[in-house]
């Protein structure tokens, strides 16, 4: 059974960059799945972030897509996700979560964790 | 891409049925039959529900169900319990690879 683990530092500066790195275990991160990034705002919705393929193609949500960038590390079963020029506006939890195993939807999440943008 | 639109709250009381709607466009729910479902308990990872509009994962009970008509899609509870109560997501699959996300939907059981 495939688990997904965020990890990373939960506080970042203003303009500076956030690095997340979400650990697969329980199967190859090598297989016919997107690994994905979605955030969630303190107490508002889901917003999906961008993903990437085991060949390391990418695919980005449009009105981030000039400040992300998500890689993989297959030696380690890992991804990551690294969001340029943060601001505020940016803190919320981060997930990450595989896609395409059943249809073209988000299954199993991690846990999340919590980044905050802040001085 | 714009957020698909959900309403912000509904309610029921136990043993009834609810529909939770999530309205799109013919770009996005209107394009594949690629919609799914998740729910998620406060302080808790969203958990998947229902995928390619009617289908339930493994272990997830009957009483969730799903359907589409057109530009929009919604997800029905019967038999409502006090463990339904949380917020519910619904995600399109867009040509060109991207995925949209709706507002959400806060079930209060009464």
């Amino acid at each position: 059974q495939v688990q997904l683990q965020e990890s990373g530092p939960g506080l970042v500066q203003p303009s500076g960059t956030l690095s997340l790195t979400c650990t697969v275990s329980g199967g190859s991160i090598s297989n016919n799945n997107w690994w994905s990034w979605v955030r969630q705002p303190p107490g508002k919705g889901l917003e999906w972030i961008g993903e990437i393929y085991f060949t390391e193609r990418t695919n980005y949500n449009t009105s981030l897509r000039s400040r992300v960038t998500v890689s993989l590390d297959t030696s380690k079963n890992q991804f990551s996700l690294n969001l340029y020029s943060v601001t505020a506006a940016d803190t919320a939890i981060y997930y990450c979560a595989r896609r395409g195993r059943l249809g073209e939807s988000f299954d199993p999440w991690g846990q999340g964790t919590l980044v905050t943008v802040s001085s | 891409q714009s957020a698909l639109t959900q309403p912000a709250s509904v309610s029921g009381s136990p043993g009834q049925s609810i529909t939770i709607s999530c309205t799109g466009t013919s770009s996005d729910i209107g394009s594949y039959d690629l919609v799914s479902w998740y729910q998620q308990h406060p302080g808790k990872a969203p958990k998947l529900m229902i995928y390619e509009v009617s289908q339930r994962p493994s272990g997830i009970s009957n009483r969730f169900s799903g359907s589409k008509s057109g530009s929009a899609a919604s997800l029905t509870i019967s038999g409502l319990r006090a463990e339904d109560e949380a917020d519910y997501y619904c995600c399109s699959y867009v040509p060109g690879d991207i995925l949209v996300l709706g507002g959400g939907t806060k079930l209060t059981v009464l």
